[in-house]
């Protein structure tokens, strides 16, 4: 089975901190996205990478970064929080060719 | 952007109703495929749909594909408590990398 694994279910933050959150992989995808999710917005996608340290901005990349240093490791980086980057994010990958998402559990982040 | 569109966004019925869910969109899509997601958990895929007017049946769930690839239906039968969770349709654009993700429809069943 493939596993996506998002390093933290729940997370608080205070306004102008850096948030760092990490997702990992196990089945040698290439390509990996971070997504927030938001009611009634379905999911709105902020970067994708589809190599090592390849990176490409999604719908809603403002206020965001990624790093992908490993092929298996797809980081977002909030360089300075702000309460409107209160959210759920979810980490996804998939094959080169390939269509299907494979999607964490999420992480729930609140910037106080 | 292609955007899709989801309806209804809330549905609550009782053990044993029919429903259909819709998801529309101007834009043509390679394919469709169809999430569900349970609280605190990510989006586990259902189905993919890829011809048009494709229907693919899931025990008691029926999806269609439309004839033009621009919509689909997810229509769900004698609906259990068990099928309670977030539904949302993605449509996959050409390249096959990206996906575009519909607001979702909020599912309840009641016993």
């Amino acid at each position: 089975d493939v596993k996506v694994t998002q390093s933290s279910r729940y997370l608080v933050k205070r306004t102008g901190e850096k948030v760092f959150l990490e997702c990992v992989q196990d089945m040698d995808h290439e390509n990996m996205f971070w997504y927030r999710q938001d009611p009634g917005l379905g999911l709105r996608l902020i970067y994708f990478s589809y190599d090592v340290k390849m990176k490409e901005k999604g719908d809603i990349p403002e206020g965001y970064s990624v790093s992908r240093e490993k092929k298996e490791r797809f980081s977002l980086i909030l360089e300075s929080a702000s309460t409107n980057q209160t959210s759920m994010y979810l980490c996804a990958s998939s094959w080169g060719g390939g269509y299907i998402q494979y999607f964490g559990a999420g992480t729930r982040l609140s910037v106080l | 952007t292609q955007l899709l569109e989801q309806s209804p966004q809330f549905l609550s019925i009782q053990e044993g109703e029919n429903l259909t869910v819709y998801c529309n969109s101007s834009s043509v899509f390679s394919s469709l495929q169809w999430y569900r997601q349970e609280p605190g958990e990510g989006p586990v895929l259902l189905v993919t749909v890829v011809t048009g007017g494709e229907v693919k049946k899931l025990k008691r769930l029926t999806f269609q594909f439309g004839d033009a690839r621009k919509d689909s239906s997810l229509h769900i039968t004698a609906a259990q408590p068990g099928d309670t969770g977030l539904y949302l349709c993605a449509g996959e654009d050409n390249a096959g990398n990206m996906l575009t993700f519909g607001g979702g429809t909020r599912l309840m069943v009641k016993p």
